[in-house]
């Protein structure tokens, strides 16, 4: 079982719907979480980063964090067709791994007018 | 903020050349550097990681290697590059609970 598991989509929606992606884990240690976006042919980049459990919320995005099941979603309201690029959702163990990061395998999403 | 440059943005080299990719950091003194790879369809792999000059710890078992000369250099290197060895590599450079990625290099082996 990976670590971090994340469906690859992709996933198409009009501009305006909100979005919801989500990705599950299986080590209970896991402390920190993020979610990244890149854009084609590009670098990844922060989007947000939550520790242990509870909702972060910056603008139009909002982490979620169950640590009972495991679960970390992002949820993008008013969605843009800027908004398009893979996102890829992280786990950061802590600790003496701090710094090493294990990805999900990342989300298509497309935003159309 | 910190700045990864890394170079060539794309590169096609023959299977059994030779490689060698550079990282340069920006912005920030004794970085933890990584070398990340991503193929087509799956997210990234950590390959490499140094916490300082001369300390590399390889993550997976493979055909390349890391080398970290100066504080905020790190350079990925192959002797004899295979067909496998195709992806996108990343450079990153850990900030505080943030990772800092260069715009990547697109190999491809031919």
């Amino acid at each position: 079982q990976k670590e971090v598991e994340q469906d690859p989509g992709p996933l198409s929606v009009p501009e305006g719907a909100i979005v919801s992606l989500n990705c599950t884990y299986s080590n209970s240690a896991f402390q920190y979480f993020m979610w990244y976006r890149q854009y084609s042919r590009k670098g990844p980049e922060l989007l947000m980063y939550t520790y242990s459990s509870g909702n972060k919320e910056d603008g139009r995005f909002t982490a979620q964090v169950d640590k009972s099941s495991k679960y970390i979603s992002l949820f993008i309201r008013d969605s843009q067709p800027s908004d398009s690029a893979t996102y890829l959702c992280a786990r950061d163990a802590g600790g003496t791994s701090y710094g090493k990061l294990t990805f999900g395998q990342g989300t298509i999403l497309t935003v159309h007018p | 903020s910190q700045t990864i440059h890394q170079w060539p943005a794309t590169l096609v080299q023959p299977v059994g050349s030779p490689l060698s990719l550079e990282c340069t950091v920006e912005g920030t003194s004794n970085p933890n550097l990584y070398w990340y790879r991503q193929a087509a369809g799956r997210g990234l792999q950590l390959l490499f990681y140094s916490v300082g000059i001369g300390q590399i710890s390889s993550e997976v078992p493979q055909n390349l290697s890391a080398s970290r000369p100066q504080d905020r250099q790190f350079i990925l290197s192959s002797k004899k590059l295979l067909l496998s060895d195709s992806g996108f590599y990343l450079c990153a450079s850990q900030g505080n609970l943030e990772a800092f990625f260069g715009q990547g290099t697109r190999l491809t082996v031919v």
